[in-house]
């Protein structure tokens, strides 16, 4: 298996309070992704990484922020948390964009 | 039109039945086709990759590609109530983005 962790795996937390994902690699992987999915929409980018400090937006970044400062770690911010952001977060890793991504588990987030 | 599109499902097979899963894809540029397998409460577990029309086997398993009519499919026999998740086709055409299928959720039934 792809050495991706995600922390937390689960939180629940109110509208309006900032909330941080983490996603670590152990596999020293260049590109790494933040996906959300929900029922009936799949799987959807909200942001990617293509090196260290290298960021860009996907589909549905409008709310989220990220950073990477390491090669292993890459965060996902949501600024000010709102209901409609309740979902499920996954990060996904490769080393070459001719090759697959590997996905952690997931955070389940519920904003109440 | 959506650039994927997955039969969306659900299906029930008995045990032992051979299981037919399909998308249709309109982007001409995609090179690369995968199948996913979801279980609940897990991250996509790839399950098959391929760049080239024709078919590729593994175990139970055979992808299927057919550039001409923008068509793959995923077949899965013999299938087992460890088969039972949710799949999900997803394409590439080699930038840094991947495009999924809404997933089909297949039940093997024991």
């Amino acid at each position: 298996d792809a050495g991706i962790t995600q922390s937390p795996r689960h939180k629940v937390t109110e509208t309006g309070t900032p909330v941080t994902l983490r996603c670590h690699q152990t596999e020293n992987h260049r590109y790494m992704y933040w996906y959300r999915q929900d029922p009936g929409h799949g799987l959807r980018l909200i942001h990617y990484s293509y090196g260290v400090k290298d960021t860009d937006k996907g589909e549905v970044s409008d709310g989220y922020s990220v950073s990477r400062s390491k090669t292993e770690d890459f965060l996902l911010t949501l600024e000010s948390a709102t209901s409609s952001q309740t979902s499920v977060y996954f990060c996904a890793i490769t080393g070459q964009l001719n090759q697959p991504q590997h996905f952690g588990d997931g955070t389940r987030l519920s904003i109440l | 039109q959506k650039e994927v599109e997955q039969d969306p499902g659900p299906l029930s097979v008995p045990e032992g039945a051979i299981v037919s899963l399909n998308c249709t894809y309109s982007n001409s540029a995609f090179q690369y086709f995968m199948w996913y397998r979801q279980y609940s409460r897990k991250g996509p577990e790839l399950l098959m990759y391929t760049y080239s029309s024709g078919n590729k086997e593994d175990g139970r398993f055979t992808a299927q590609v057919d550039k001409s009519s923008k068509y793959i499919s995923l077949f899965i026999r013999d299938s087992q109530p460890s088969d039972s998740a949710t799949y999900l086709c997803a394409f590439s055409s080699n930038d840094y983005k991947l495009s999924f299928g809404a997933g089909t959720t297949v039940t093997v039934r024991a």
